[in-house]
């Protein structure tokens, strides 16, 4: 079964620095695409970047370039969005996706994920 | 960046309703179109793929169909499970960006 199981939310200051984390179990996860996906409270969905299989390539949307970074460690089945400079309008939970191209790309497989907020 | 307009924002039906939601893409997409759905406290979940393909484990009451710049997702007799929010996202091009969400309300 996939699961992919995020962690790293929590409460930061304007200005603050949060690393997210995401583990990946069930599939093989050195073999994928992945994204990070945010959605503000009420919201709708945002993407915000994605890092092929072996993060060579790396995607951004424009609103969190320079401040959030994908990574990913194939050895430990585990990705990553370090966020600086968080702003108030970051405050969303965070989706951990796995990227499906097989099917054109798709967003296949979510974790539950993690809530930041961003306040003072 | 690719626009998505879907509309209604919000629609009211009955359970047993054919239902009809519709995106469009600023700029020609092909087939590169996926649909998902959310309920409330839950990530989304994957309905549809390459514009009218269903994704493995999800009801055949759900089809997409379309291409280019018109999208449709239809549920032909809706099951009381499926009143949530429904988004249709391009992966066409970078940024990847979805549309705005059709709320899906018991009427």
């Amino acid at each position: 079964e996939v699961q992919l199981v995020e962690s790293g939310g929590g409460l930061v200051q304007p200005g603050g620095s949060l690393r997210l984390s995401c583990a990946a179990s069930g599939f093989i996860f050195r073999g994928y695409f992945m994204s990070w996906v945010r959605q503000a409270p009420g919201k709708g969905l945002e993407w915000l970047a994605n890092i092929k299989q072996d993060g060579s390539v790396r995607y951004n949307v424009d609103s969190v370039k320079g401040r959030f970074t994908i990574s990913r460690d194939n050895a430990k089945n585990s990705l990553y969005l370090q966020m600086n400079s968080l702003r108030a309008e970051d405050t969303a939970v965070y989706y951990c996706v796995r990227v499906n191209e097989q099917q054109l790309v798709s967003f296949d497989y979510w974790g539950q994920g993690t809530l930041v907020t961003v306040s003072s | 960046d690719i626009q998505m307009t879907q509309t209604p924002a919000s629609v009211s039906a009955s359970v047993g309703d054919r239902v009809t939601i519709t995106c469009r893409a600023s700029e020609g997409i092909g087939s590169w179109l996926a649909w998902y759905q959310q309920k409330p406290g839950k990530a989304p979940r994957l309905l549809i793929y390459a514009a009218s393909s269903l994704q493995s484990g999800v009801p055949s009451r759900f089809s997409g169909s379309g291409s280019g710049t018109d999208f449709t997702l239809t549920i032909s007799s809706l099951q009381p499970e499926d009143f949530a929010i429904y988004y249709c996202q391009q992966p066409n091009s970078f940024p990847i960006t979805f549309g705005q969400g059709t709320r899906l309300e018991i009427k």
